[in-house]
């Protein structure tokens, strides 16, 4: 167990639809960060966020959206789905807001889009 | 463009084998490398992590190597266990912090007994 934790583990829905993806960081952590991965495909970088505020976006499109609460847990929001939304979404969580000291990966959530 | 570029795409070894995963980047200026494991539907797990000015760190049968100057590293695995069978991906990290991070597509190592 990484301390990371991320829930559902599956998620199975229709295009059109919207999910909610949670992340609970390491004791500890402040940082938050979603990656996507399609299969076959390396990590792509979503979002972080560090102590409740946005600091970074990467390629997150329009449709997907993200927050972290006061308790420091995160959801990232996906709506309209698509099929060609399904993948692995990891949650990774760090003690700060750079990267130099590693971050620690949660298990993922694996959407189907059908 | 920064890139990570890992070679083989996939890899079949027997059991108690060695093998060498490579890791060519042109991300710059670059801060650090990674290596990570990243068993079939689990997050990544962290095997090491060098600096511009290390050349090899190990961890366990996991040695890792790094040269700057030609932005190529290596991950060389010793007596192969079944438990290896697993993606390991390259992570270049430039400076800048969190968005600098640059994964490869990852090598998929199956060991076979």
């Amino acid at each position: 167990d990484s301390g990371v934790t991320q829930t559902p583990k599956h998620l199975i829905t229709a295009t059109g639809q919207r999910v909610t993806l949670r992340c609970s960081p390491r004791s500890g952590d402040l940082s938050v960060y979603w990656y996507q991965q399609s299969l076959d495909q390396g990590l792509q970088f979503l979002i972080q966020y560090y102590n409740g505020e946005e600091r970074a976006k990467g390629n997150i499109l329009e449709r997907f959206s993200a927050q972290q609460f006061p308790d420091l847990h995160s959801e990232l929001n996906l709506s309209s789905l698509e099929l060609g939304d399904s993948a692995l979404y990891f949650c990774a969580s760090s003690v700060e807001g750079g990267s130099l000291y590693g971050y620690t990966f949660g298990s993922g959530t694996r959407l189907t889009v059908v | 463009k920064n890139q990570v570029e890992q070679s083989p795409q996939s890899l079949i070894i027997l059991e108690g084998k060695n093998c060498t995963l490579q890791c060519n980047y042109t991300v710059s200026p670059f801060s650090n490398l990674r290596w990570y494991k990243q068993d079939t539907g689990r997050g990544p797990v962290s095997l090491t992590i060098m600096t511009f000015s290390e050349n090899t760190k190990s961890n366990g049968r996991y040695t890792a190597t790094l040269d700057a100057d030609t932005k190529q590293s290596s991950l060389h695995i010793t007596a192969s266990q079944l438990s290896d069978s697993a993606s390991y991906i390259c992570v270049v990290i430039g400076t800048g912090g969190y968005n600098k991070l640059i994964f490869g597509a990852g090598t998929r190592l199956a060991v076979h007994p």
